[in-house]
């Protein structure tokens, strides 16, 4: 059963890069049977696709978010990782790392707050 | 603004059959499949039906999906308690080029 564990900084400042990353237990990264996504949920709405990179490293964004967002896999560390550039207090939300081909699996989340 | 458009909220006794919609377009349900997601306040969602009409191992037969046209629905029948969550229904979108959420159904069992 591929579990998910996302972690990194719960405050980041204005205009500053959000990095976030998501550690994959009980199956391979690298596999050909998973890919991998982020999602958001800032508090008390609903949920939004950030993006997604399948196994053979095509990746797809959210156009609302492209020019700010990066995700890529680490294969060594069995992690993914998200980057979001220039952020706002509109970032703010959980963020959400999921797998699958339609996110059967997704990590308990972590909030992140843009704020000074 | 969401792509996929539900009912903010939808109730029902214990026992009853409830039914949430997603209404979309040609480029996203019109030519995709339909996944939907149950969300418990407080924890992550799950994955409730894929491929429209396909439950994942361990979700109750009292849950179905269909779709028609440019619309979607889950129905859940001999509503339980348990079923209080929020449901969001998720998508392909051949314009965008990404996946779109509806912007989820807060269901109420009273």
């Amino acid at each position: 059963q591929l579990q998910l564990q996302e972690s990194g900084p719960g405050l980041v400042k204005p205009s500053e890069t959000l990095s976030l990353t998501c550690t994959v237990s009980g199956g391979s990264i690298s596999s050909s049977s998973y890919y991998w996504g982020w999602i958001r949920q800032p508090p008390g709405k609903g949920l939004e696709w950030i993006g997604s990179m399948y196994y053979s490293g095509s990746t797809y964004y959210n156009p609302s978010l492209k020019s700010r967002v990066t995700i890529s896999l680490d294969m060594s560390k069995n992690q993914v990782s998200l980057k979001l550039s220039s952020v706002t207090a509109a970032d703010t939300a959980v963020y959400f790392c999921a797998s699958g081909n339609w996110f059967d699996y997704w990590g308990q989340g972590t909030l992140v707050t843009v704020s000074s | 603004q969401s792509v996929l458009t539900q009912p903010p909220s939808a109730s029902g006794t214990p026992g009853q059959r409830v039914t949430i919609s997603c209404s979309g377009s040609s480029s996203n349900i019109g030519s995709n499949i339909v996944n939907w997601y149950q969300e418990v306040p407080g924890t992550a969602p799950k994955l409730l039906m894929y491929r429209n009409n396909q439950r994942p191992s361990g979700v109750p037969d009292r849950f179905s999906g269909s779709k028609s046209g440019t619309s979607a629905s889950l129905a859940i029948s001999g509503l339980q308690s348990e079923d209080e969550a929020d449901y969001y229904c998720a998508t392909w979108d051949d314009s965008l080029n990404g996946w779109v959420f509806g912007g989820g159904t807060k269901l109420t069992v009273l």
